[in-house]
């Protein structure tokens, strides 16, 4: 399995609280993905990273911010968490970007907001 | 990025061929098709890729029509372990983004 590790797994926190996701991989790839699944509508990319400093808005980016000031990590901000933020939160990293490239996914933080 | 169209959701009895056809009409000249797999509480899996007619591997088979315009996943015998959703990806070389759907949920019955 890709060394890619997502942590916490699990988080409780309250609403307006800022929550920090990490991305850790340890098979130097350059695009790292931040997505996130709830019941009903799949997996939803957030943000995206094609290499260090260099970061994309997803299409559901409002409410959230990245950074990635190393290879390795990949941060995910809530600056003020909401109750519609709770979700299944997943981290991809791929070696070359996009679909003609093998991606491989953390196991998942799963994130609660009351 | 080319929209991706496939059923919501089907039903296969154990030991059965599945076939989950994926409609991706403005498909680019430079796109790739990839399937995905995910398990209930995991993350997606990569299954199978390809850029025109067939190509099968260890899990699955994928056919690709001429016009590339739609493709089909094949999933030869399934089991009850073969019970998850399956994402269809299009998306070229030059982008950076990796977009899934709302998948497949396929039910594999005894």
């Amino acid at each position: 399995d890709a060394g890619i590790t997502q942590s916490p797994r699990h988080k409780v926190t309250e609403t307006g609280t800022p929550v920090t996701l990490r991305c850790h991989q340890t098979e130097n790839h350059r695009y790292m993905y931040w997505y996130r699944q709830d019941p009903g509508h799949g997996l939803r990319l957030i943000h995206y990273s094609y290499g260090v400093k260099d970061t994309d808005k997803g299409e559901v980016s409002d409410g959230y911010s990245v950074s990635r000031s190393k290879t390795e990590d990949f941060l995910l901000t809530l600056e003020s968490a909401t109750s519609s933020q709770t979700s299944v939160y997943f981290c991809a990293i791929s070696e070359r970007g996009g679909v003609n490239t093998e991606a491989f996914f953390g196991q998942g933080t799963r994130l609660t907001v009351v | 990025l080319a929209k991706t169209t496939q059923p919501i959701s089907m039903d296969s009895y154990e030991g059965q061929e599945v076939n989950i056809t994926c409609s991706h009409n403005n498909i680019a000249t430079n796109d790739y098709i990839t399937w995905y797999q995910q398990f209930p509480s995991q993350g997606p899996r990569f299954i199978i890729q390809g850029y025109k007619t067939k190509v099968t591997n260890e899990v699955a088979s994928l056919f690709i029509p001429a016009d590339r315009k739609s493709s089909t996943l094949s999933l030869p015998r399934v089991s009850l372990s073969d019970t998850a959703v399956y994402y269809c990806l299009v998306s070229g070389a030059g982008s950076y983004q990796l977009t899934f759907g709302k998948g497949t949920k396929l039910s594999v019955i005894p």
